[in-house]
């Protein structure tokens, strides 16, 4: 059964820094990871897909990266805004069904 | 916006209720998908229809029910739910499984069961 682990549970960095979120998952056997954006009490923002067969994705001054065989992915953002502050979720999307499996999240806070 | 609306966004029901949550969208997805949100826990997968037809059930409560009546439209029909079933209840949609599979999720509705 796959599982997702994203460390670290919460994050607080100063306005400007860059940062680094990281996501890892047992099982290689993946179609994609999907970065999502959540915001208090609201629905996932879709911020990036890598395909299985790709190494990375860039959008912006985000960047993820995807190391199948290790079974990890990062999320860099760069020079954070106190608008980057939200709950970050990686998915694993799986290539034999539909169960998308998510790990329990970031939560970011940029301080101005 | 993301193309998929959750009607109502706010839910409050005592525990002899019937009520159902509503996910549409208008992407031409085939794919849609209930989640559930509680609190401290990661994303839980509930059902999942493909082509209206439902190819996904995780051991979900039959007081969970859903229905998928076309490939825009989602609905689960909640009777006699439990305080613990309080969450935020994601909807999704998808085109298809393969690497270009994107998900896109709805704003939610938060469930209170009283």
């Amino acid at each position: 059964k796959q599982e997702v682990t994203q460390i670290p549970a919460a994050l607080s960095v100063p306005e400007g820094e860059n940062l680094v979120l990281n996501c890892s998952f047992t099982d290689s056997a993946i179609y994609n990871l999907q970065w999502f954006r959540q915001d208090p009490g609201k629905g996932l923002t879709s911020l990036l897909l890598i395909q299985s067969s790709q190494r990375e994705q860039t959008s912006g001054r985000l960047n993820a990266s995807l190391d199948k065989s290790s079974g990890r992915s990062t999320l860099y953002i760069a020079a954070s805004q106190p608008g980057d502050s939200a709950t970050y979720l990686c998915a694993v999307g799986p290539s034999n069904n539909n169960d998308m499996r998510f790990g329990a999240g970031t939560r970011l806070t940029v301080k101005p | 916006e993301t193309g998929v609306t959750q009607t109502p966004r706010h839910l409050v029901m005592g525990m002899t209720n019937k009520k159902s949550l509503k996910c549409e969208q208008h992407l031409g997805h085939n794919a849609m998908y209930w989640y559930k949100q509680s609190a401290k826990k990661p994303l839980e997968l509930m059902f999942v229809y493909n082509f209206k037809e439902q190819t996904e059930n995780n051991s979900v409560p039959s007081r969970f029910s859903p229905e998928c009546p076309n490939s825009s439209h989602l609905f689960l029909h909640l009777h006699t739910l439990q305080p613990e079933d309080s969450a935020l209840y994601l909807c999704a949609s998808s085109q298809g499984l393969s690497e270009n599979t994107e998900a896109f999720f709805g704003q939610g509705t938060r469930l209170t069961v009283v």
